[in-house]
């Protein structure tokens, strides 16, 4: 066990839906990332909170949001799906160190997202 | 854009035998970090580098990394079964204010070990 704590671990919804990604970071750590990983990007970093604000976008579709909460767990929240938002939803947290301290990311279990 | 690029990014080997995962990045970062990641599993740290020249050893991996080219490797000595997996390297995200959060990860090499 990580200590990051992902729900649900898998979801299969219909395109057009909505669903939500509930993740709980490591005791301590500031930090939340959301990763999304498919067979054909990879790995793709989507959004960084820390301690409550956003602090850093990557390839994160308009249709997608998310937030993180004054107790720091975070939720992404996915819309109007389409058969290619398919894919392995990853919730990463760290302690932010800035310029001086390395960046070791702690991974949760992930949510399996299909869309039918 | 920043760019980490891994090769092979399919590797089949045979138990016993020795081999190198490469992985050349674009930032000027002087942090590199290894995870590995088994099938419909998370991403698990392995390695994080610090410097240039620096060098980690666990088990039968080892990871380098050379900031001047912009390459770090990871060496597998006889190879066993139990590392089969998928390999990450990763760098840093740096902000045009400085400072860094966040990873960018290579596509992966999908490790298979056969006996």
């Amino acid at each position: 066990d990580s200590g990051v704590t992902q729900t649900p671990k898998h979801l299969i919804t219909a395109t057009g839906q909505r669903v939500t990604l509930r993740c709980s970071p490591r005791s301590g750590d500031l930090s939340v990332y959301w990763y999304q990983q498919s067979l054909d990007q990879g790995l793709q970093f989507l959004i960084q909170y820390y301690n409550g604000e956003e602090r850093a976008k990557g390839n994160i579709l308009e249709r997608f949001s998310a937030q993180q909460f004054p107790d720091l767990h975070s939720e992404l929240n996915l819309s109007s799906l389409e058969l290619g938002d398919s894919a392995l939803y990853f919730c990463a947290s760290s302690v932010t160190v800035g310029r001086s301290g390395a960046n070791v990311l702690t991974f949760g279990a992930g949510s399996r997202l299909t869309v039918l | 854009e920043l760019k980490v690029e891994q090769n092979p990014l399919f590797l089949s080997m045979q138990e016993g035998k020795n081999y190198t995962i490469y992985c050349n990045y674009s930032t000027t970062s002087d942090r590199l970090y290894w995870y590995r990641q088994d099938p419909g599993k998370s991403l698990e740290s392995l390695f994080v580098l610090l410097s240039n020249g620096a060098v980690k050893q666990e088990g039968r991996l080892m990871a380098s990394l050379d900031t001047k080219a912009r390459l770090s490797t990871l060496h597998i000595t006889a190879a066993v079964h139990d590392l089969s997996a998928t390999y990450f390297c990763a760098v840093d995200r740096l902000f045009s204010g400085g400072g860094a959060d966040g990873l960018t990860f290579g596509k992966g090499t999908h490790l298979i070990i056969q006996p």
